[in-house]
């Protein structure tokens, strides 16, 4: 897998909902992550799908659908504090060892 | 849980010489420990895998000789950039996966700044 693809920027309003899509290589594929990454800070673990479908955690829904090598992370009730970089990742196995391969993220402004 | 450390948080050093940052797990044994590196506006790039008591396994293009990373425990993992330049400044970032797990958990990073 690799070659993630995301748009590079989005901007939404407060209390709105807003998808963030990704799509990705299918050969190689073993899972695919979301994190959430504020400027100047490290990325902290969001959602993990592996299967086809939507997974709901809160306010944060990730789907997935491995014949078309795409996922979306569907951000509900937008609060100011997501204004943020949200990075898909892609899971392989490589060198040994199961790794990430990140795309370049999705910058969420979120205005009033 | 699954809290991973860094230190230092920044570090400002001057070409040529060499900087140390370490990455801990505290409360899991990390198997595996990761290391990218990220430049303004760009994504994480992984630099090297590393499992405890075992050599680091490098990505292409990243120089094992320059980047020295030691995983000597299951719950620390370190980084030595050697002979620093100026275009070694980036934010560094360590990441820790348990066994069994897909998940990795980040570190807050290290900023670098080489003068």
């Amino acid at each position: 897998g690799q070659n993630i693809d995301q748009p590079t920027e989005m901007t939404a309003t407060e209390g709105a909902i807003v998808q963030i899509n990704c799509t990705y290589q299918t050969s190689g594929f073993n899972g695919l992550f979301w994190y959430q990454q504020h400027a100047g800070e490290a990325p902290t673990f969001l959602s993990y799908n592996v299967l086809d479908g939507l997974e709901e955690k809160g306010r944060f829904s990730s789907f997935l659908s491995r014949s078309k090598g795409y996922s979306y992370l569907l951000l509900k009730e937008l609060q100011m504090k997501d204004s943020a970089s949200y990075l898909c990742a892609e899971g392989y196995s490589g060198a040994g060892s199961y790794q990430l391969t990140f795309g370049k993220g999705t910058k969420l402004s979120v205005i009033p | 849980g699954a809290v991973v450390s860094q230190h230092p948080s920044w570090v400002i050093c001057k070409s040529g010489t060499s900087v140390k940052i370490e990455c801990r797990s505290l409360d899991f044994q990390a198997t595996t420990m990761f290391w990218y590196r990220q430049f303004p506006k760009q994504s994480l790039m992984l630099m090297a895998t590393s499992n405890e008591g075992s050599k680091a396994t490098y990505e292409q293009g990243v120089e094992k000789d320059k980047f020295l990373i030691n995983h000597a425990s299951l719950t620390l993992s370190t980084l030595t950039v050697t002979s620093a330049h100026p275009e070694d400044s980036s934010f560094y970032i360590c990441s820790a996966r348990g066994s069994g797990t897909y998940e990795q958990y980040f570190g807050p990073g290290t900023r670098l700044t080489v003068t």
